[in-house]
């Protein structure tokens, strides 16, 4: 079973700054999936990546397979970047994919 | 093309019932995954359908179960509800898998009384 840990559980930061949350899982994966949830429960997946470094505007996403390690970065925060912050593996087995473990979440708030 | 879509939003219900979620999935999409998510234990992968056949399952009890329709729209049950099905239920589709990206639903809030 992976372990899927996320760090800072919480962060607050001022409008503008660069933001990274890290994101390391304990077995190989197939891939590792971004998601943000805003309050109201409602969540997008950010990225989904398997291998090197995906940029959406002001997003980066960058995954380290040897290191079994991933960090999520936010650039020019903004107060509209305020949400919860999900890493989640998907493993392949014999079966097929197995569902998602997801971390606990980072609960980011962006203060104008 | 319309989002997933679930129903109910919300319900509420007593120790010992059963309820019944629905989710349909984007058009096109074959595969329907369903999670838990409370504040203690966070997300949980409940059972992905893929095509009518289940091909994934958590570890959840057997009080939970679902199945998927010809047209993917797939259904969770819960029967014998506890207080501790308190949850926001969320599904995802996808065309392909897990794997491959998924497209989340707005989710149902269950509350058991």
């Amino acid at each position: 079973k992976n372990e899927v840990e996320q760090s800072p559980q919480n962060l607050t930061a001022q409008e503008g700054e660069f933001i990274t949350i890290n994101c390391s899982y304990s077995v190989g994966i197939s891939a590792l999936h971004w998601l943000q949830q805003h309050p109201g429960g409602g969540i997008v997946s950010l990225f989904m990546l398997s291998s090197g470094k995906k940029k959406h505007g002001r997003l980066i996403a960058t995954i380290n397979i040897q290191e079994k390690h991933s960090s999520l970065h936010i650039t020019a925060s903004h107060p509209r970047d305020s949400a919860v912050y999900i890493c989640a593996v998907s493993q392949y087995s014999g079966g097929g994919a197995d569902g998602l473990t997801f971390g606990k979440g980072t609960h980011l708030i962006i203060q104008p | 093309k319309a989002g997933v879509t679930q129903t109910p939003r919300y319900l509420i219900k007593t120790r010992g019932q059963q309820v019944t979620l629905s989710c349909s999935p984007i058009s096109g999409h074959r595969s329907v995954s369903w999670y838990q998510q409370t504040p203690g234990q966070g997300l949980q992968f409940l059972f992905e359908y893929f095509s009518e056949t289940q091909r994934n399952k958590g570890n959840f009890p057997g009080r939970f179960s679902g199945r998927q329709f010809s047209n993917s729209r797939s259904e969770m049950n819960v029967s014998t509800l506890e207080l501790g099905d308190s949850a926001l239920y969320l599904c995802a589709s996808s065309s392909d898998g897990i794997a491959n990206g998924q497209f989340f639903g707005p989710g149902t809030r269950l509350t058991v009384l």
